[in-house]
């Protein structure tokens, strides 16, 4: 299957701070690339959908300022948590879909833990 | 009600058992069907992916979907330790992967 790969696996920071996370498709070009959080126990929730060369697409009750997403290239997606504060400590991982294939054959990254402190 | 519903677990079977996991919906809608596994603190990853009603086998691993019950399974054969995770499915109305709705996971542990 496809490859993502997410980058940092995990990370902890100050209550504040701002926390980049990076998603790579490391053997094909992703147009469109996908955050989730995901909570203990719990399933993954869409944050927002990452359009390259354009702005992202936020769902309902994702604070746009708070979670910045940038689709620089095709093969790169960062988001950027910033002046984290200990509620946003979670899971975070990406997707992406292939080129040619169903639009629902998602590929993940291995996610981000995320704590903030 | 949660447009999907899965049965958080934990399932443990010995090794070698049949494994049925479930997951049951509500918008008759939905049209792609997926099952993905995740280990400990890791990305989920796709095991099966069904178009529409029927069953569909990837060596060990058979999924089926019936719509008309709005039920769907994954079923394990001669399971194995590394088989231990937590399933997750996930099922859409549309070819779109921001329109893909996650059941919460079944934790299976399979004994040795």
């Amino acid at each position: 299957g496809a490859v993502v790969s997410q980058h940092p696996s995990r990370v902890i920071c100050k209550s504040g701070t701002s926390v980049k996370i990076e998603c790579r498709s490391l053997d094909f070009q992703a147009t469109t690339m996908f955050w989730y959080r995901q909570f203990p126990k719990q399933s993954l929730m869409l944050m927002a959908t990452s359009n390259e060369g354009s702005k992202a697409t936020y769902e309902q009750g994702v604070e746009k300022d708070k979670f910045l997403i940038n689709h620089a290239s095709l093969t790169l997606s960062t988001l950027t948590v910033t002046s984290a504060h200990p509620e946003d400590s979670s899971f975070y991982i990406c997707s992406a879909t292939r080129p040619g294939a169903s639009n629902t054959e998602a590929f993940f990254g291995q996610g981000t833990r995320l704590t903030v402190v | 009600q949660k447009e999907v519903e899965q049965d958080p677990g934990p399932l443990s079977v010995p090794e070698g058992a049949i494994v049925s996991l479930n997951c049951t919906y509500s918008n008759s809608a939905f049209q792609y069907f997926m099952w993905y596994r995740q280990y400990s603190r890791k990305g989920p990853e796709l095991l099966m992916y069904t178009y529409s009603s029927g069953n569909k086998e990837d060596g060990r691993f058979t999924a089926q979907v019936d719509k008309s019950s709005k039920y769907i399974s994954l079923f394990i054969r001669d399971s194995q330790p590394s088989d231990s995770a937590t399933y997750l499915c996930a099922m859409s109305p549309y070819s779109s992967a921001s329109k893909i709705i996650f059941g919460s996971g079944t934790r299976l542990s399979i004994r040795p």
